[in-house]
């Protein structure tokens, strides 16, 4: 069964640089795309980007010039890389997956709460 | 960016109640379309791709259908476990989006 962890701080200034980590076990990395979502709190979902395991990459037009989404195969671990953080970044971060594409996502991250903060 | 509408924003049911949730998009997505399922301080779980692909495990009280712009999601029989917020998803046209979210309360 695929499981995916997000790690990273919980708390981060205002104008920082935001890093998570997304660790994927339970079947193999290679072939599939990686996708992260985030949910402001009490709010909808917003799709961030997706990277393919090759490197690949699509990012929200919203958020392209401060994201960037890399992978590392040999790790099995892939990444969010957000800057020039503001408060409308608090959200909590799930990275996701499915084995079909990168169009909808049967698996998720329990998800990580990340406040913007001074 | 493909813009997605869900009505009602909540809908206030009964066990045993039959509910519909729609969901609009600003152009054509059909059949690109998904819908989850999500309760407080979990992840969204998907109950349906394409449309009106029930994913394995979903009971089959859950159906989709839809075309074009406008999708529903229809639950046949609301059972105690079926009470959280639901959101439609396009992936028709990048970026992804999703509709605003529908909560299903008692």
């Amino acid at each position: 069964q695929v499981q995916l962890q997000e790690s990273g701080p919980g708390l981060v200034k205002p104008s920082e640089t935001l890093s998570l980590t997304c660790t994927f076990s339970g079947g193999s990395i290679n072939g599939n795309y990686y996708t992260w979502i985030r949910q402001p709190p009490g709010k909808g979902l917003e799709w961030i980007g997706n990277i393919y395991y090759n490197g690949n990459t699509k990012y929200n037009p919203s958020l392209k010039s401060r994201v960037s989404i890399s992978v590392d195969t040999s790790k099995k671990q892939f990444y969010l890389t957000l800057t020039s953080l503001t408060a409308a970044d608090t959200a909590v971060y799930y990275c996701v997956n499915s084995p079909w594409g990168p169009y909808y996502f049967d698996y998720w991250g329990q998800g990580t709460l990340v406040t913007v903060s001074s | 960016d493909i813009q997605m509408t869900q009505s009602p924003s909540t809908v206030s049911a009964s066990v045993g109640d039959r509910v519909t949730i729609t969901c609009r998009a600003s152009q054509t997505i059909s059949p690109w379309s998904a819908w989850y399922q999500q309760k407080p301080g979990k992840a969204p779980k998907l109950l349906i791709h394409r449309t009106s692909i029930l994913e394995s495990g979903v009971p089959s009280r859950f159906s989709g259908s839809g075309s074009g712009t406008e999708f529903t999601l229809t639950i046949s029989s609301l059972q105690p476990d079926d009470f959280a917020t639901y959101y439609c998803q396009q992936y028709n046209t990048y970026p992804w989006t999703f509709a605003q979210g529908t909560k299903v309360e008692i």
